[in-house]
């Protein structure tokens, strides 16, 4: 089973600066094989990127994915006071899914 | 527009077996590609992903749950159920299903949280 772990666990920035998100697999992922989630207070999750940097229906062009192998980042270019939320990422691996354990982000 | 909402209890017993309910729109299970899963989230904790089951009735499972989950479906009602055998505390979680796309869980229904407490 593929383990991911997430990087930092929180991250507090000020509104209209860069958030860079981290995703680490234990083992090497395809690149269409990797999502990113966005889940805010009381909600549930909500996809925001697949195949490592497309961008979900809707979703703003501040967010953006990019990896391949092992790394994989979540970036956010100017944060919005809306952009609170845990982030997460998933992969898929023969037939099973994982998820990492989150990344928090606060808006100062 | 593919919407799913989940129904069960929100209260079961320990060593007792949890049925929950998704039903769905906006989509057939038995179109060819399609699939419904459930996940859950444990109060202030990460996602785990539990089964899927695809138009062709074929099913996966979590390895560390398989033991105890059954996925089944009800194409003309529109409707996936997931039962969990032998419930403990530490299954209290909210239950969430969604629609798989590709490789990735779009949309996901509202969640249903169940507290497992004698």
């Amino acid at each position: 089973e593929i383990v991911l772990t997430q990087s930092p666990g929180t991250l507090s920035l000020s509104p209209g600066e860069r958030a860079t998100l981290s995703c680490r697999a234990s083992q090497s992922v395809s690149s269409s094989y990797l999502a990113w989630y966005q889940q805010k207070p009381g909600q549930a999750p909500r996809l925001l990127i697949y195949g490592a940097s497309s961008r979900a229906t809707g979703i703003p062009d501040r967010f953006s994915g990019s990896g391949s192998g092992t790394d994989f980042t979540l970036t956010i270019s100017r944060l919005e006071p809306e952009d609170l939320a845990v982030y997460y990422c998933q992969q898929y691996d023969r037939s099973l899914w994982t998820f990492g354990q989150g990344t928090k982000v606060e808006i100062k | 527009q593919i919407t799913l909402r989940e129904s069960g209890p929100t209260l079961v017993k320990p060593t007792q077996t949890l049925t929950l309910t998704c039903t769905f729109s906006g989509f057939s299970l038995s179109t060819s590609g399609v699939g419904v899963g459930w996940i859950r989230q444990p109060p202030g904790k990460a996602l785990e992903w539990l089964a899927v089951i695809y138009w062709d009735d074929d099913k996966r499972y979590s390895p560390s749950l398989k033991s105890r989950l059954t996925i089944t479906k009800d194409t003309s009602k529109n409707q996936v159920v997931l039962t969990m055998t032998n419930m403990d505390p530490v299954d209290t979680a909210t239950y969430y299903c969604a629609h798989r796309r590709g490789y990735n869980w779009n949309p996901w229904g509202q969640g249903t949280l169940v507290t497992v407490s004698s």
